[in-house]
């Protein structure tokens, strides 16, 4: 099992859908959790980041927490053209309480958002 | 608010050529990151500052070095460029270990 796997995708949505993007992590001693956006030939953006179980939202984004099942996902409301792009969930593992902030990404899905 | 800063942006080596890949962080961040894209496979962390004069390996550092040469700057060496060591090499800099990363635009190294 990956320690970080995502939904394999692509996933396709109509614009004006929820965009549905999920993650599952094996290390439960994990803590943190971020969602980052990667245009095609560009560098990682923040998204979301998330520490707490349950949702958190900002703006057309929702990150979403379940410690317990270890799943992390993110919904994009009313998806947009310009949400297109790979979504990439990082995992910080927090090994023995200290956060040395060493990320574990899985492997990303790609969202493709069609007029 | 250059941010993360990474030169050069497109690098061609020969197998066994050395080369260093530099960033520079103008955010008073601690901490430091190098990190390598390989299609459909994530990013995967090479090694990482946690403080100035700290360096420690990630997941994947067979191959390089590090120097945080101070605050702001933490290069990344390949001492003997292998085919294997073709990818896209990110440096990402965070104010402490549970705080969101910040990337810089990246170098896309190409080893022939």
């Amino acid at each position: 099992q990956k320690e970080v796997e995502q939904n394999s995708g692509p996933l396709s949505v109509p614009e004006g859908a929820i965009a549905s993007l999920n993650c599952t992590y094996s290390d439960r001693g994990s803590q943190s959790f971020f969602w980052y956006r990667q245009y095609s030939g560009k560098s990682p953006e923040l998204i979301m980041f998330i520490y707490s179980n349950g949702d958190k939202e900002d703006g057309r984004f929702t990150a979403q927490l379940n410690k317990a099942s270890q799943y992390v996902s993110l919904l994009i409301r009313d998806s947009q053209p310009s949400d297109s792009a790979t979504y990439l969930c990082a995992v910080d593992r927090n090994a023995g309480g200290t956060s040395y902030g060493k990320l574990t990404f899985g492997q990303g899905t790609i969202l493709t958002v069609h007029p | 608010n250059a941010g993360v800063t990474q030169t050069p942006k497109f690098q061609v080596l020969k197998t066994g050529q050395s080369m260093t890949l530099q960033c520079a962080q103008d955010m008073n961040h601690n901490s430091m990151y190098w990190y390598r894209q390989d299609p459909g496979m994530g990013l995967r962390l090479i090694y990482y500052s946690a403080s100035e004069g700290t360096t420690d390996k990630g997941e994947v550092p067979n191959g390089y070095n590090v120097s945080r040469l101070n605050k702001r700057e933490f290069s990344l060496r390949l001492e003997s460029a292998a085919p294997s060591q073709t990818s896209v090499y990110f440096c990402a800099s965070g104010n402490r270990g549970n705080q969101p990363q910040h990337f810089g635009d990246g170098t896309r190294l190409s080893i022939l």
